[in-house]
């Protein structure tokens, strides 16, 4: 059973700071998911990343997959209130739909 | 708005009720899936729903059935729940199951039982 581990489990900065969170599997993921989940919401999907080495940008945030596509990387510049959330990371098997999550980082920004 | 509508939206019941959790996309997806949020705990998936056809039910206890109709819906029958059984269920949708795309969820049901 692939177990995915999230880092921080928490996290409050000052808005204007730099933060990078991380997510690693027990295994090789088949594609990498970050989701974002504001409280009282559902989960959103921020990006999903494929090759080992990808980097892949979304306005303040980065996205990189490691090499060896056990491990990823999610760093927030200059963060805002609104990046406030829940961030998860989930390996989105083919196999009939099972996916895997991470128990997420929650994040904080204060103005 | 994800496409993927729940309700209700907070449900109270008591352990020796009978409720129903409804979910209905508008994406024309073909799978769709019931996950349970616990504090503390990954989100769980429960059940995959392929072309109407359920193809996976990950050990979840009987007291949880879920009914698939068509494509486009999607229910969970509650009875006699437990407290512990006390979460955020999501639902969610995607074009297929074996094909790896993008979930869209539902806003969830907070559920708690008292």
């Amino acid at each position: 059973t692939q177990l995915l581990e999230q880092s921080p489990q928490f996290l409050s900065i000052q808005e204007g700071e730099n933060l990078t969170v991380y997510c690693n599997s027990s295994s090789v993921f088949s594609s990498l998911q970050w989701y974002r989940q504001e409280p009282g919401e559902g989960p959103v999907l921020l990006v999903t990343v494929v090759t080992g080495g990808e980097v892949k940008k979304l306005k303040r945030l980065t996205f990189q997959f490691g090499d060896a596509r056990k491990d990823s990387s999610l760093h927030i510049t200059a963060a805002q209130p609104g990046d406030t959330g829940l961030y998860l990371c989930a390996d989105e098997r083919t196999n009939a739909g099972k996916s895997t999550f991470g128990d997420g980082t929650t994040l904080t920004v204060k103005p | 708005e994800t496409g993927v509508t729940q309700t209700p939206r907070h449900l109270v019941m008591g352990m020796t009720n009978k409720k129903s959790l409804k979910c209905e996309q508008h994406l024309g997806h073909n799978a769709m899936y019931w996950y349970k949020q616990s504090a503390k705990k990954p989100l769980e998936l429960m059940f995959v729903y392929n072309f109407k056809e359920q193809t996976e039910n990950n050990s979840v206890p009987s007291r949880f059935s879920p009914e698939c109709p068509n494509s486009s819906h999607l229910f969970l029958h509650l009875h006699t729940l437990q407290p512990e059984d006390s979460a955020l269920y999501l639902c969610a949708s995607s074009q297929q199951a074996d094909l790896g795309t993008e979930a869209f969820f539902g806003q969830g049901t907070r559920l708690t039982v008292v």
